[in-house]
Protein backbone atom coordinates (compact mmCIF):
# COMPACT_ATOMS: atom_id res chain seq x y z
CA UNK A 1 0.00 0.00 0.00
CA UNK A 2 1.67 3.51 -1.16
CA UNK A 3 -1.22 5.88 -0.25
CA UNK A 4 -2.06 6.67 -4.01
CA UNK A 5 -5.33 4.45 -4.85
CA UNK A 6 -6.77 4.22 -8.42
CA UNK A 7 -9.94 3.03 -9.32
CA UNK A 8 -11.65 1.02 -11.10
CA UNK A 9 -8.25 -2.10 -11.29
CA UNK A 10 -9.70 -3.39 -14.45
CA UNK A 11 -12.09 -1.74 -16.96
CA UNK A 12 -13.36 -2.74 -20.53
CA UNK A 13 -14.88 -0.51 -23.04
CA UNK A 14 -16.03 0.23 -26.04
CA UNK A 15 -14.85 2.26 -28.81
CA UNK A 16 -17.86 4.75 -28.17
CA UNK A 17 -18.13 5.02 -24.50
CA UNK A 18 -17.21 7.44 -22.02
CA UNK A 19 -15.21 6.39 -19.15
CA UNK A 20 -13.48 8.08 -16.56
CA UNK A 21 -10.31 6.71 -14.34
CA UNK A 22 -9.63 8.24 -10.77
CA UNK A 23 -6.37 8.53 -8.66
CA UNK A 24 -6.50 9.50 -5.01
CA UNK A 25 -3.51 10.15 -2.65
CA UNK A 26 -3.64 11.80 0.67
CA UNK A 27 -0.05 11.96 1.54
CA UNK A 28 0.60 15.59 0.99
CA UNK A 29 1.90 15.38 -2.16
CA UNK A 30 1.67 18.81 -4.80
CA UNK A 31 2.28 17.08 -7.72
CA UNK A 32 0.14 14.04 -9.67
CA UNK A 33 1.33 12.43 -12.72
CA UNK A 34 -0.64 10.27 -15.72
CA UNK A 35 1.74 7.44 -16.65
CA UNK A 36 0.78 4.80 -19.78
CA UNK A 37 2.50 1.54 -19.44
CA UNK A 38 2.43 -0.41 -22.69
CA UNK A 39 3.69 -3.97 -23.44
CA UNK A 40 6.21 -2.93 -25.92
CA UNK A 41 6.82 0.75 -25.24
CA UNK A 42 8.40 2.49 -21.95
CA UNK A 43 6.81 4.19 -19.17
CA UNK A 44 5.01 7.05 -21.00
CA UNK A 45 4.18 10.17 -19.21
CA UNK A 46 0.49 11.83 -20.68
CA UNK A 47 0.29 14.20 -18.16
CA UNK A 48 1.39 16.14 -14.89
CA UNK A 49 -0.04 18.48 -12.35
CA UNK A 50 1.44 20.63 -10.02
CA UNK A 51 -0.97 22.18 -7.59
CA UNK A 52 -3.67 21.56 -9.86
CA UNK A 53 -1.90 23.34 -12.58
CA UNK A 54 -1.31 21.14 -15.82
CA UNK A 55 2.45 21.68 -15.96
CA UNK A 56 3.17 18.91 -19.10
CA UNK A 57 0.69 17.66 -21.67
CA UNK A 58 3.17 15.42 -23.41
CA UNK A 59 1.25 15.41 -26.81
CA UNK A 60 -1.53 13.53 -25.82
CA UNK A 61 -4.48 13.14 -28.01
CA UNK A 62 -7.75 14.66 -26.59
CA UNK A 63 -9.42 11.69 -26.41
CA UNK A 64 -7.53 11.66 -23.22
CA UNK A 65 -8.74 14.87 -21.02
CA UNK A 66 -7.28 15.02 -17.70
CA UNK A 67 -8.89 16.87 -14.67
CA UNK A 68 -7.32 18.01 -11.52
CA UNK A 69 -10.18 19.42 -8.77
CA UNK A 70 -7.55 19.14 -6.12
CA UNK A 71 -4.39 18.59 -4.72
CA UNK A 72 -5.67 15.22 -3.85
CA UNK A 73 -7.53 14.02 -7.12
CA UNK A 74 -6.35 13.30 -10.19
CA UNK A 75 -8.99 12.28 -12.89
CA UNK A 76 -8.38 10.92 -16.36
CA UNK A 77 -11.49 11.27 -18.49
CA UNK A 78 -11.70 8.79 -21.54
CA UNK A 79 -13.65 8.78 -24.66
CA UNK A 80 -13.76 7.55 -28.47
CA UNK A 81 -10.96 5.27 -27.46
CA UNK A 82 -9.07 3.04 -29.97
CA UNK A 83 -7.82 -0.30 -29.42
CA UNK A 84 -4.36 1.14 -29.33
CA UNK A 85 -4.98 2.75 -25.95
CA UNK A 86 -5.35 -0.57 -24.43
CA UNK A 87 -2.52 -0.37 -21.57
CA UNK A 88 -2.02 0.17 -18.01
CA UNK A 89 -2.85 3.37 -16.74
CA UNK A 90 -0.29 4.27 -13.63
CA UNK A 91 -0.97 7.12 -11.38
CA UNK A 92 1.38 8.49 -9.13
CA UNK A 93 2.36 11.38 -6.73
CA UNK A 94 5.37 13.01 -5.38
CA UNK A 95 6.31 16.47 -3.77
CA UNK A 96 8.85 19.13 -4.09
CA UNK A 97 9.83 21.79 -1.33
CA UNK A 98 12.29 23.62 -0.36
CA UNK A 99 13.99 20.44 1.00
CA UNK A 100 14.18 18.88 -1.91
CA UNK A 101 12.17 15.80 -3.92
CA UNK A 102 10.55 13.15 -3.27
CA UNK A 103 10.30 9.55 -4.98
CA UNK A 104 7.06 8.99 -6.66
CA UNK A 105 4.74 6.79 -5.04
CA UNK A 106 2.28 4.65 -7.62
CA UNK A 107 -1.19 3.49 -7.60
CA UNK A 108 -1.39 -0.24 -8.45
CA UNK A 109 -2.99 0.71 -11.94
CA UNK A 110 -5.96 0.37 -13.86
CA UNK A 111 -5.87 -2.13 -16.83
CA UNK A 112 -7.72 -0.72 -19.54
CA UNK A 113 -9.42 -2.85 -22.84
CA UNK A 114 -10.31 -0.68 -25.94
CA UNK A 115 -12.83 -3.26 -27.48
CA UNK B 1 15.03 16.86 -23.00
CA UNK B 2 15.85 14.30 -20.48
CA UNK B 3 16.30 10.39 -21.10
CA UNK B 4 17.22 7.46 -19.46
CA UNK B 5 18.66 4.22 -21.34
CA UNK B 6 18.29 0.70 -19.60
CA UNK B 7 20.55 -1.65 -22.60
CA UNK B 8 19.21 -5.13 -20.63
CA UNK B 9 16.10 -5.66 -21.55
CA UNK B 10 16.69 -9.34 -19.77
CA UNK B 11 19.24 -10.35 -16.89
CA UNK B 12 18.96 -13.79 -14.87
CA UNK B 13 20.67 -14.69 -11.46
CA UNK B 14 20.78 -17.57 -9.39
CA UNK B 15 19.00 -17.61 -5.75
CA UNK B 16 21.56 -16.61 -3.57
CA UNK B 17 23.94 -14.35 -5.69
CA UNK B 18 24.77 -11.05 -7.22
CA UNK B 19 23.51 -9.06 -9.98
CA UNK B 20 24.39 -5.51 -11.47
CA UNK B 21 21.56 -3.67 -13.73
CA UNK B 22 22.78 -1.16 -15.50
CA UNK B 23 21.17 2.04 -16.68
CA UNK B 24 22.65 5.58 -18.08
CA UNK B 25 21.18 9.09 -18.19
CA UNK B 26 21.07 12.02 -19.93
CA UNK B 27 19.99 15.65 -18.65
CA UNK B 28 21.20 19.19 -19.03
CA UNK B 29 20.57 20.37 -15.57
CA UNK B 30 22.88 20.11 -12.37
CA UNK B 31 20.36 18.97 -10.01
CA UNK B 32 18.51 15.58 -9.97
CA UNK B 33 17.78 12.45 -8.80
CA UNK B 34 17.82 9.11 -10.01
CA UNK B 35 15.87 6.15 -8.96
CA UNK B 36 15.53 2.39 -9.63
CA UNK B 37 11.48 1.21 -9.15
CA UNK B 38 10.22 -2.34 -9.25
CA UNK B 39 7.38 -3.94 -10.83
CA UNK B 40 6.67 -7.48 -9.63
CA UNK B 41 3.82 -9.13 -11.71
CA UNK B 42 1.10 -7.38 -9.08
CA UNK B 43 2.04 -4.13 -11.51
CA UNK B 44 2.58 -1.99 -8.23
CA UNK B 45 5.82 0.19 -8.64
CA UNK B 46 7.74 0.11 -5.74
CA UNK B 47 10.93 2.35 -5.23
CA UNK B 48 13.97 0.27 -4.63
CA UNK B 49 16.37 2.98 -3.86
CA UNK B 50 17.25 6.97 -4.68
CA UNK B 51 20.07 8.41 -4.72
CA UNK B 52 20.35 12.55 -5.23
CA UNK B 53 22.91 13.94 -7.62
CA UNK B 54 24.50 16.36 -5.12
CA UNK B 55 25.70 13.62 -2.82
CA UNK B 56 28.97 11.59 -3.88
CA UNK B 57 28.25 8.56 -1.77
CA UNK B 58 26.05 5.69 -2.88
CA UNK B 59 23.22 5.39 -1.37
CA UNK B 60 22.58 1.48 -0.24
CA UNK B 61 19.49 -0.04 0.98
CA UNK B 62 19.98 -3.60 3.09
CA UNK B 63 20.70 -5.62 -0.45
CA UNK B 64 20.12 -3.24 -3.24
CA UNK B 65 22.74 -0.66 -3.45
CA UNK B 66 23.83 1.74 -6.43
CA UNK B 67 27.33 2.34 -7.97
CA UNK B 68 26.61 6.34 -9.51
CA UNK B 69 29.16 7.69 -11.85
CA UNK B 70 28.13 10.97 -11.95
CA UNK B 71 30.51 11.90 -15.03
CA UNK B 72 30.20 9.09 -16.73
CA UNK B 73 25.87 9.53 -16.06
CA UNK B 74 25.53 5.79 -14.74
CA UNK B 75 23.72 4.73 -12.18
CA UNK B 76 23.17 0.75 -11.61
CA UNK B 77 21.74 -1.13 -9.38
CA UNK B 78 23.68 -4.38 -7.74
CA UNK B 79 21.16 -6.92 -5.86
CA UNK B 80 23.29 -8.89 -3.18
CA UNK B 81 21.79 -12.49 -1.86
CA UNK B 82 19.36 -12.15 -4.24
CA UNK B 83 15.92 -13.88 -3.54
CA UNK B 84 13.17 -15.18 -5.57
CA UNK B 85 11.00 -12.43 -4.29
CA UNK B 86 13.54 -9.84 -6.04
CA UNK B 87 12.09 -11.55 -9.82
CA UNK B 88 10.38 -8.47 -11.13
CA UNK B 89 10.92 -5.61 -14.10
CA UNK B 90 13.42 -2.79 -12.66
CA UNK B 91 13.46 0.65 -13.81
CA UNK B 92 15.86 3.03 -13.91
CA UNK B 93 14.29 7.12 -13.51
CA UNK B 94 15.23 10.29 -13.53
CA UNK B 95 13.76 13.85 -11.93
CA UNK B 96 15.60 16.66 -12.47
CA UNK B 97 14.31 19.97 -11.69
CA UNK B 98 13.39 23.26 -13.64
CA UNK B 99 9.70 23.33 -11.95
CA UNK B 100 8.89 20.70 -14.61
CA UNK B 101 7.72 17.88 -12.69
CA UNK B 102 8.94 15.01 -15.03
CA UNK B 103 10.19 11.38 -13.98
CA UNK B 104 11.56 10.10 -16.77
CA UNK B 105 11.92 6.32 -16.83
CA UNK B 106 13.68 3.50 -18.84
CA UNK B 107 12.35 0.86 -21.13
CA UNK B 108 13.06 -1.91 -18.01
CA UNK B 109 15.02 -4.35 -17.22
CA UNK B 110 13.56 -8.34 -16.66
CA UNK B 111 15.11 -9.82 -13.67
CA UNK B 112 14.58 -13.45 -13.33
CA UNK B 113 16.16 -15.58 -10.09
CA UNK B 114 16.77 -19.12 -10.60
CA UNK B 115 15.99 -21.38 -7.77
Amino acid sequence: ETGVTQTPRHLVMGMTNKKSLKCEQHLGHNAMYWYKQSAKKPLELMFVYNFKEQTENNSVPSRFSPECPNSSHLFLHLHTLQPEDSALYLCASSRLSGQGYTEAFFGQGTRLTVV
Amino acid sequence: AQTVTQSQPEMSVQEAETVTLSCTYDTSESDYYLFWYKQPPSRQMILVIRQEAYKQQNATENRFSVNFQKAAKSFSLKISDSQLGDAAMYFCALYSGAGSYQLTFGKGTKLSVIP
